[in-house]
């Protein structure tokens, strides 16, 4: 069983579409994280959320973290083709000995 | 942030052999992270690697199947041994960058035969 349960796991929209990735669970993480994994390459952090209903956005994209800081998301708006990749939300949690965990990932692809 | 160089990008193994992986890092840490990501899966800790101490395996994972030595603060390997079809998996390096973000090497894909 997943800490973290990400959806959906896989994803094929067209470009110029906004898309949603959800990350949930039913602990309580001390801050959540999202990274994009390009194929040949490790994963790469694009933002670190804190605080209970924290919103940060980074360009097109807006990660939000739930209020009981147990679940996030992930909105890209008017998607583009080098958005394409792995999304992968990850979390410490003091249930998981305080390691980083991570999630299944949200395969995206963005079509011209 | 740290620069991290892994190696080999990519091998294919026979069943039964064993393979090597580095990880160089281009600043000294404390903590070096082995990561395994099976084909379409997310990724799983199998140990954290100790300068001076011997690593910290994760439930599930071995000593003996994945011995790591980390003989600096700058370099790190782990041995896949002995190795079946089911090790097929890319295996990530990765540090702490701090503030609790990881930076992670490109990866190292191994297909076992």
């Amino acid at each position: 069983t997943q800490l973290l349960e990400q959806s959906p796991q896989f994803l094929s929209i067209q470009e110029g579409e906004n898309l949603t990735v959800y990350c949930n669970s039913s602990s309580v993480f001390s801050s959540l994280q999202w990274y994009r994994q390009e194929p040949g390459e490790g994963p790469v952090l694009l933002v670190t959320v804190v605080t209970g209903g924290e919103v940060k956005k980074l360009k097109r994209l807006t990660f939000q973290f739930g209020d009981a800081r147990k679940d996030s998301s992930l909105h890209i708006t008017a998607a583009q083709p080098g958005d394409t990749g792995l999304y992968l939300c990850a979390g410490y949690s003091m249930e998981y000995g305080n390691k980083l965990v991570f999630g299944a990932g949200t395969i995206l692809r963005v079509k011209s | 942030s740290a620069v991290i160089s892994q190696k080999p990008s990519r091998d294919i193994c026979q069943r039964g052999t064993s393979l090597t992986i580095q990880c160089q890092v281009d600043s000294q840490v404390t903590m070096m992270f082995w990561y395994r990501q099976q084909p379409g899966q997310s990724l799983t800790l199998i140990a954290t690697a100790n300068q001076g101490s011997e690593a910290t395996y994760e439930s599930g994972f071995v000593i003996d199947k994945f011995p790591i030595s980390r003989p600096n603060l700058t370099f790190s390997t782990l041995t896949v041994s002995n190795m079946s079809p089911e090790d097929s998996s890319i295996y990530l390096c990765s540090v702490n960058v701090g503030a609790n973000v990881l930076t992670f090497g490109a990866g190292s894909r191994l297909t076992v035969l």
